[in-house]
């Protein structure tokens, strides 16, 4: 059974940072490219970033770029996301998610349960 | 970047009925758009992908049609637990991007 489990939410003042993982467990991490998508509380849907199976290409949503970095370790099964320069308007639950393939043209297959970022003072 | 844009933001429907949800894109995303349910407290749930195609233990009374730039979702006999937000998404390039969302309410 395919999980993932999202860790390292927390509230942290504007400015700061915060790195978010990803557990991965039930399918051969290696193989598959990631992403994260976030939701900001009551407001829909929003792609983060995406990497490939191998890590060796990564793309960012205009808003966080620059900012965010997101990598992969596939010897320890987990996706992260390097969070800097944290704003308000990046307050959301970040959810990380499995694509159906190696690269970055594919379905978000699966999702974990999320993890709550607060950037407040 | 793909804007997705669904409408209507809400609809307001009874249990048994018909529920059509639209979603539009700027431009061509072929067949690589998805849908999704997503319930309060939630993670996402895929219903459809390919536009058309149901996901493993989607019930057939959820249907997608489209291709091209306008995509439809269909639930065909509104059940409780389908009261619900579904998201549109395009997935076809490395900048993918969601619709606003449709919440249909009883």
């Amino acid at each position: 059974e395919v999980q993932l489990v999202e860790s390292g939410g927390d509230l942290v003042q504007p400015g700061g940072s915060l790195r978010l993982s990803c557990a991965a467990s039930g399918f051969s991490f290696s193989d598959y490219a990631m992403s994260w998508v976030r939701q900001a509380p009551g407001k829909g849907l929003e792609w983060v970033s995406i990497i490939t199976s191998g890590g060796g290409r990564t793309s960012y949503a205009d808003s966080v770029k620059g900012r965010f970095t997101i990598s992969r370790d596939n010897s320890k099964n987990t996706l992260y996301l390097q969070m800097d320069s944290l704003r308000a308007e990046d307050t959301a639950v970040y959810y990380c998610a499995k694509l159906e393939g190696p690269s970055f043209v594919g379905l978000l297959n699966y999702w974990g349960q999320g993890t709550l970022v607060t950037v407040s003072s | 970047e793909i804007v997705l844009t669904q409408s209507p933001g809400t609809l307001s429907l009874s249990p048994g009925e018909r529920a059509t949800l639209s979603c539009r894109a700027s431009q061509s995303v072929s067949t690589y758009l998805a849908w999704y349910q997503q319930k309060p407290g939630q993670a996402p749930r895929l219903l459809v992908f390919g536009a058309s195609g149901r996901a493993t233990g989607v019930p057939d009374r959820f249907s997608g049609s489209g291709s091209g730039t306008d995509f439809t979702l269909t639930i065909s006999r509104l059940e409780p637990e389908d009261f619900a937000v579904y998201y549109c998404h395009n997935y076809d390039s490395s900048r993918r991007t969601f619709g606003g969302g449709t919440k249909v309410e009883i």
